[in-house]
């Protein structure tokens, strides 16, 4: 089974930090995408990467930032963290095709900006 | 505009009871179609898929999907419901041009006793 592990399930900051979210998955996808999760917005794509080093923009990039020097690794950075930015924070990966391959997922990380 | 509804935001049914959540896509052609389970807490798990072919998939837990494309529809079913089925559900699109991937909004699903 593909496992994607998230460095973190509940993580606390204050105002201004620069946090930093991990994400690592084991089949050797080549996909992998960070979203975050509102009740009643359901998920929304803040990045994605198709191979190391690259990175498109999802549908709210703003305030974030990704890193992915190694396959299996996907950070999200959330460069001076604010309270609108407390949420559910999934991780996916997937193989080529991102459209028409199943994603895999994290368990979250509950993000909490204070 | 390129759309997924769950028009159903939550559902109450009683266990033993049948289950249909609904899904309805707008994109010119055939997409790619999954529903993914997510319980309390945790992450988004992958229940069926469907690609090409029979367009009634089986998936696991006992949910099937049936994909109309008269209707621009993909439902999930049950025929009994369990306690343990209690979950937010997803319907999700994935379409190959441009790698693109969209989730509708969940369907939240109580079972009572």
């Amino acid at each position: 089974d593909v496992k994607v592990t998230q460095s973190s399930r509940y993580l606390v900051k204050r105002t201004g930090e620069k946090v930093f979210l991990e994400c690592v998955q084991d089949m050797d996808h080549e996909n992998m995408f960070w979203y975050r999760q509102d009740p009643g917005l359901g998920l929304r794509l803040i990045y994605f990467s198709y191979d190391v080093k690259m990175k498109e923009k999802g549908d709210i990039p703003e305030g974030y930032s990704v890193s992915r020097e190694k396959k299996e690794r996907f950070s999200l950075i959330l460069e001076s963290a604010s309270t609108n930015q407390t949420s559910m924070y999934l991780c996916a990966s997937s193989s080529v095709g991102a459209g028409s391959s199943a994603q895999h997922f994290g368990d979250g990380t509950r993000l909490s900006i204070l | 505009a390129q759309s997924v509804t769950q028009p159903d935001i939550h559902i109450t049914v009683s266990e033993g009871a049948s289950l249909e959540l609904r899904c309805n896509y707008s994109y010119g052609a055939t997409p790619y179609l999954f529903w993914y389970v997510q319980s309390p807490g945790q992450g988004l798990q992958l229940l069926l898929k469907y690609f090409s072919g029979d367009t009634l998939v089986q998936g696991i837990k006992g949910f099937e999907a049936e994909f109309k494309r008269s209707q621009s529809s993909f439902n999930l079913r049950k025929p009994s419901v369990h306690w343990s089925d209690a979950a937010e559900y997803f319907c999700a699109v994935g379409l190959f041009t441009g790698n693109q991937f969209y989730f509708g909004t969940g369907t939240s699903l109580t079972v009572i006793p």
